[in-house]
């Protein structure tokens, strides 16, 4: 079984510039997730899918920060601007439907952005 | 006061030895509660999930859960060197909630020879 695969691996912008992650669940996973890791810290939440509706995007900064799912299949995620505080791993997951509610969750191996 | 706070690290443990991870979580209506690991520069995976008081055993891992103090542990026994990992405790609020999991900062092990 594939895992979730992200794009791209690494990244280096400027302040104020625009920069996109992608991702790509595993297969038959309708739950879609983003959390960013910024160094030394644990994932936050940013924006969770169910299929192509968004469950919770409480915590995304909206000024900056988009999302979307289109087909209920990939996602991407943009930021513009971005800001120095946006250095930080930013992770895919995706959940089999029912298994979210035991928070088995399937992680990529995750996008580094460092903005300088 | 954190959502969920993990017991400040890193912990070093000789290989063989014990291994003792602590949290404690602010929402006394949390339903379920889980452990991942992250190995450095790895995505974390989950080990252990627990959603009654009590004890959990899954191998070495033992995790606790007690509702009534908001805490939660994660045991290792036998150590090894293969353990070493940063370790995330996770919450999830339950109800509508469900598959939101918030994390805490993470607990460094170090388990040397």
């Amino acid at each position: 079984e594939a895992g979730v695969a992200q794009s791209p691996r690494y990244k280096i912008i400027e302040k104020r510039q625009s920069v996109a992650f992608w991702c790509n669940p595993i297969s038959g996973h309708a739950t879609l997730y983003w959390y960013q890791q910024i160094l030394g810290q644990g994932p936050k939440l940013l924006i969770q899918f169910q299929n192509n509706g968004v469950v919770d995007d409480s915590q995304l900064p909206k000024d900056r920060f988009s999302a979307e799912r289109l087909k209920g299949v990939d996602s991407t995620l943009k930021i513009q601007p971005a800001k120095l505080e946006d250095s930080a791993v930013y992770l895919c997951a995706s959940s089999l439907g029912g298994r979210a509610l035991i928070g088995e969750l399937f992680f990529g191996e995750g996008s580094r952005l460092t903005v300088l | 006061q954190k959502e969920v706070e993990q017991n400040s690290g890193p912990l070093s443990v000789p290989e063989g030895a014990i291994a003792s991870l602590n949290c404690t979580y602010s929402d006394r209506g949390s339903q379920s509660f889980f452990w991942y690991r992250q190995y450095s520069g790895k995505s974390p995976e989950l080990i252990m999930f627990i959603y009654s008081n009590g004890d959990k055993e899954d191998g070495r891992f033992t995790a606790q859960l007690n509702k009534a103090s908001q805490y939660v542990s994660l045991l290792i026994r036998d150590s090894q060197p293969s353990d070493s990992a940063t370790y995330l405790c996770a919450v999830n609020a339950g109800g509508t909630s469900y598959g939101k999991l918030t994390f805490g900062q993470g607990t460094i092990l170090t388990v040397h020879p």
